[in-house]
């Protein structure tokens, strides 16, 4: 079955850094992957896509501390330089040929 | 700059429908299909299916056959969604958002603009 999973929680300090996973089912390593930001009571808003080799192409205006990465069936976003609006949940997408367009459970940031 | 904008919350009672909108702006609204994402309360993000924005045709994903309906009207470049039937636990807010690839079949994009959202309250 196909799915994608994030841990529930995350948190850092203000000014660090901290890298999100996202993971994808056994068998669908190939498969790129979205961010999505939503901030407290927000819509979501776009990151980037992150390919299976780890490259990454991000959205209109996202700041150089928003970066993209992976590795095998993970994909990362780490955000450097942590400030308070960084607070959010954050929701992994995937989609492709042959499955469905899922998101991710979403990962509560909170900036300590 | 691209821009998805929603209609207004809706109050609904049981059994009542419901149709919101999403206006698109800044682009050419015939080139990348519209999805729709639904979002309970508390909960996270459930795709519900696409609209091929240049054909019309919607595509929509499990558990959203049946009461929920996809059209658009080009000329306005709008998408809309109609909920009918409505049930307590249809409460969310309902998101839009545009496909960042160029596509011609549902769920083959990642999103890379959303509309604000369109809150529905279903409540006797």
């Amino acid at each position: 079955q196909f799915v994608v999973t994030q841990s529930p929680s995350a948190s850092a300090s203000l000014g660090a850094s901290v890298k999100l996973t996202c993971t994808l089912s056994s068998g669908h390593t190939y498969y790129a992957i979205a961010w999505h930001q939503q901030q407290p009571g927000k819509g979501p808003r776009y990151l980037m896509k992150v390919n299976s080799d780890g490259s990454h192409r991000k959205g209109d205006g996202i700041p150089d501390r928003f970066s993209g990465s992976g590795s095998g069936a993970e994909r990362y976003l780490t955000i450097s330089s942590l400030q308070s609006e960084d607070e959010a949940d954050y929701y992994c997408q995937t989609w492709g040929t042959g499955v469905r367009l899922l998101f991710g459970g979403g990962t509560k940031l909170t900036v300590l | 700059q691209v821009q998805l904008v929603q209609s207004g919350s809706e109050l609904k009672k049981p059994g009542a429908s419901v149709k919101i909108s999403c206006k698109a702006s800044g682009y050419n609204f015939r080139t990348y299909g519209i999805n729709w994402v639904r979002q309970a309360p508390g909960r996270g993000l459930e795709w519900m299916g696409w609209i091929n924005t240049n054909t019309g045709s919607p595509t929509y994903d499990q558990g959203f056959t049946g009461r929920f309906v996809f059209s658009l009207d080009t000329s306005v470049s709008t998408t809309y969604l109609q909920i009918s039937s409505l049930k307590a636990e249809d409460t969310a807010v309902y998101y839009c958002a545009r496909d960042r690839d160029i596509v011609v079949v549902a769920g083959a994009s990642d999103f890379d603009y959303w509309g604000q959202g369109t809150l529905v309250t279903v409540s006797s």
